[in-house]
């Protein structure tokens, strides 16, 4: 089992749709927990990021964390075609610089 | 400022050959970071370094792969001697200080034939 796992995907949606992107994880020690965006042959850009459980908004997205779960989603609201990349979920512990990636997951949004 | 700037973007070579990437970081960022992406493993952390030194190299997959990073300006990434297994794109990422806010180049797509 992978520690982090993420659905590859593709996803495709109307514009305007709301989208749902999901991560499981196996390690309870986590504690930061990021959502990165990354344009086709571009390097991956964070997003945004929390810290232990809840949830956090940011313009369109929210992220939310449930650690009982090990479950961690990015919400898109009203989503636009400039929406269309791959969506990669990261992870890591407190006080240690190796973050875990998900496989990432493909989004486009059609017009 | 310019961002992280990698070279070369592309690299095909023949198995058994040397290779080197590069890369610059932003100016004043104390954390460099090697990556390497592919379908099968997706991203995963090579070998980081903090103030031009490595801290964490567990993630370099054999000894043929090698990292330095003589000065705060400059980072190699050498692969010797290549195999197809190591095509990938290459990573650099780099940060002050919290590794999740790094900034990522745009990455070496090396192809090894």
């Amino acid at each position: 089992q992978k520690e982090v796992e993420q659905d590859p995907g593709p996803l495709s949606v109307p514009e305007g749709a709301i989208v749902s992107l999901n991560c499981t994880y196996s390690n309870s020690a986590f504690q930061y927990f990021m959502w990165y965006r990354q344009y086709s042959r571009k390097g991956p850009e964070l997003l945004m990021y929390t810290y232990s459980s809840g949830n956090k908004e940011d313009g369109r997205f929210t992220a939310q964390v449930d650690k009982s779960s090990k479950y961690i989603s990015l919400f898109i609201r009203d989503s636009q075609p400039s929406d269309s990349a791959t969506y990669l979920c990261a992870m890591m512990t407190y006080n240690n610089n190796d973050m875990r990636f998900g496989a990432g997951t493909r989004l486009t949004v059609k017009p | 400022d310019a961002g992280v700037i990698q070279s070369p973007r592309h690299e095909v070579t023949e198995m058994g050959q040397e290779v080197t990437l590069r890369c610059k970081p932003i100016s004043g960022h104390d954390y460099l970071f090697w990556y390497r992406q592919t379908m099968m493993r997706g991203l995963e952390l090579l070998i980081y370094f903090n103030n031009n030194v490595p801290i964490d190299d567990s993630g370099m997959p054999e000894d043929r792969f090698s990292a330095k990073m003589p000065n705060a300006s400059f980072s190699t990434l050498k692969i010797q001697p290549s195999e197809p297994r190591d095509s990938a794109v290459y990573f650099c990422a780099s940060s002050s200080g919290e590794v999740l806010r790094a900034f990522f180049g745009q990455g070496t797509r090396l192809t090894v034939v």
